[in-house]
């Protein structure tokens, strides 16, 4: 069965740090390019940024540049987000995203921001 | 951009329901596929894929459920709805990266 999980959400500080990791099963996540998705409850998904199959031009996007980096360990069918500097606006489930893949999202992991 | 309406839609059940996608650049044809995408969020729940590649149903997913497209304008269609296709309906685009439609929220009348 063709799965992702993440996991690593949690409730932090603003400025705090957190990293988040999705697993991939049931198909060769190095094969493709992967995204975080991030979605504010009651809100649409926006995409945080990517990562190429072989692991170059990650980039997040928007107010998230510079402070989130994307990597990846296809050996062990994983993707990561690095988040820094972490805002109260930063709040939102946090899902990883196959490009192409023909599957339902993961369980997402929730982030939370706030003092 | 993906501009996705309407906002909201409240079906009466077994009757039809349509939601459009309208994208903001002619998508590419990438080898044959255009990566447009539907999902299906109900409430408290991660979305659930409904249909890829514009107009394949994903796997279990219920033959009311059908869509098109071409270059900008895309389609989804329902046509029967039932209690149980209550939620948010929103289409995705890949084009490097990821573009979602502002999402259709679908009630029962």
């Amino acid at each position: 069965e063709v799965q992702l999980v993440e996991s690593g959400g949690g409730l932090v500080q603003p400025g705090e740090s957190l990293r988040l990791s999705c697993v991939g099963s049931g198909f060769s996540v190095g094969g493709y390019w992967m995204s975080w998705v991030r979605q504010v409850p009651g809100k649409g998904p926006e995409w945080v940024g990517s990562t190429k199959p072989d692991g170059r031009d990650n980039d997040s996007v928007g107010s998230m540049k510079g402070r989130f980096t994307i990597s990846r360990d296809n050996a062990k069918s994983s993707l990561y987000l690095q988040m820094n500097s972490l805002r109260v606006e930063d709040t939102a489930m946090y899902y990883c995203v196959a490009h192409g893949l023909r599957s339902n999202w993961g369980p997402g992991t929730m982030v939370s921001v706030s003092s | 951009v993906l501009t996705q309406t309407p906002l909201s839609l409240a079906v009466t059940p077994g009757q039809p329901a349509s939601i459009s996608c309208k994208s903001s650049q002619s998508l590419p044809d990438d080898n044959g596929k255009i990566y447009v995408y539907w999902y299906l969020q109900k409430a408290g729940q991660p979305p659930q894929l409904l249909i890829y590649e514009v107009s394949n149903r994903f796997s279990g997913v219920p033959e009311r459920f059908s869509a098109s497209g071409s270059g900008t304008d895309f389609t989804l269609k329902i046509s029967r709805v039932e209690a149980e296709d209550v939620g948010v309906y929103f289409c995705m685009q890949v084009v490097g990266g990821l573009s979602f439609g502002g999402g259709t929220k679908v009630e029962i009348k």
